[in-house]
């Protein structure tokens, strides 16, 4: 399996839902990422988790909160966003080393009313 | 701090064209470099990555790139453009940050076709 899995593909929220998004890959990767991408940028990043434990928070809204379970799951709690939250959200996986380059989601495409 | 420019933010060529898109990278330490690909609505693929074992990186898709220290650049070209290959492409390096790698992007490049 060389694929990282991320539903749901579209999401559509208001702004006092949660939801939640998810991601999950079963290539033994340790190190774990979300990103943020707006439409003609590169993908920004969010999170970091390094054997399941959060390593890098570009200090992002508690509105957004990561959480890892396992070695294969990533999840992005969502809550109270705003309109400007609206993105791809894409999960990226790699080995903890920096020449394996990182494996990505085909992301959810989020929307916020 | 390593960093990475692409230049042109769009590229166009004719089909059958060579395809040469531009990076350089700015690094303290010698670098690993990488090209991917994103195609609209979906997520990036890794085309190809430089690690030191070879300047010359062939990648998918008929995509190559040379690893040029005296430049510090890593063109990403194709022989022969299809229209298949219309999408954004992203270079990037490898950036150590405490214990972690993080990849820092170009602002990528848009690759346009032409029949």
């Amino acid at each position: 399996d060389t694929e990282v899995t991320q539903t749901p593909k579209h999401l559509v929220m208001g702004m006092t839902n949660k939801k939640s998004l998810k991601c999950e890959q079963h290539m033994g990767h340790r190190a774990m990422y979300w990103y943020k991408q707006k439409a003609k940028k590169p993908p920004e990043l969010m999170f970091v988790y390094s054997y399941e434990k959060l390593s890098i928070n570009e200090s992002v809204p508690s509105r957004f909160s990561p959480e890892c379970p396992n070695s294969s799951l990533l999840n992005l709690h969502l809550h109270a966003l705003q309109p400007e939250d609206s993105a791809l959200y894409l999960c990226a996986s790699s080995y903890s080393g920096p020449e394996g380059g990182y494996t990505f989601g085909s992301g959810t495409r989020l929307t916020v009313v | 701090a390593q960093s990475v420019t692409q230049l042109g933010s769009h590229v166009s060529v004719s089909e059958g064209a060579l395809v040469l898109l531009r990076c350089n990278y700015s690094s303290s330490v010698p670098p690993y470099l990488f090209w991917y690909v994103q195609y609209p609505n979906q997520g990036l693929q890794l085309l190809l990555k430089y690690t030191s074992a070879a300047t010359l990186v062939k990648g998918i898709n008929g995509f190559e790139a040379e690893f040029k220290k005296s430049e510090t650049s890593f063109h990403l070209t194709k022989p022969s453009a299809h229209m298949s290959d219309a999408a954004e492409y992203f270079c990037a390096v490898s950036d150590q940050r405490d214990s972690n790698y993080q990849l820092i992007w170009g602002a990528g490049t848009k690759l346009i076709i032409k029949p």
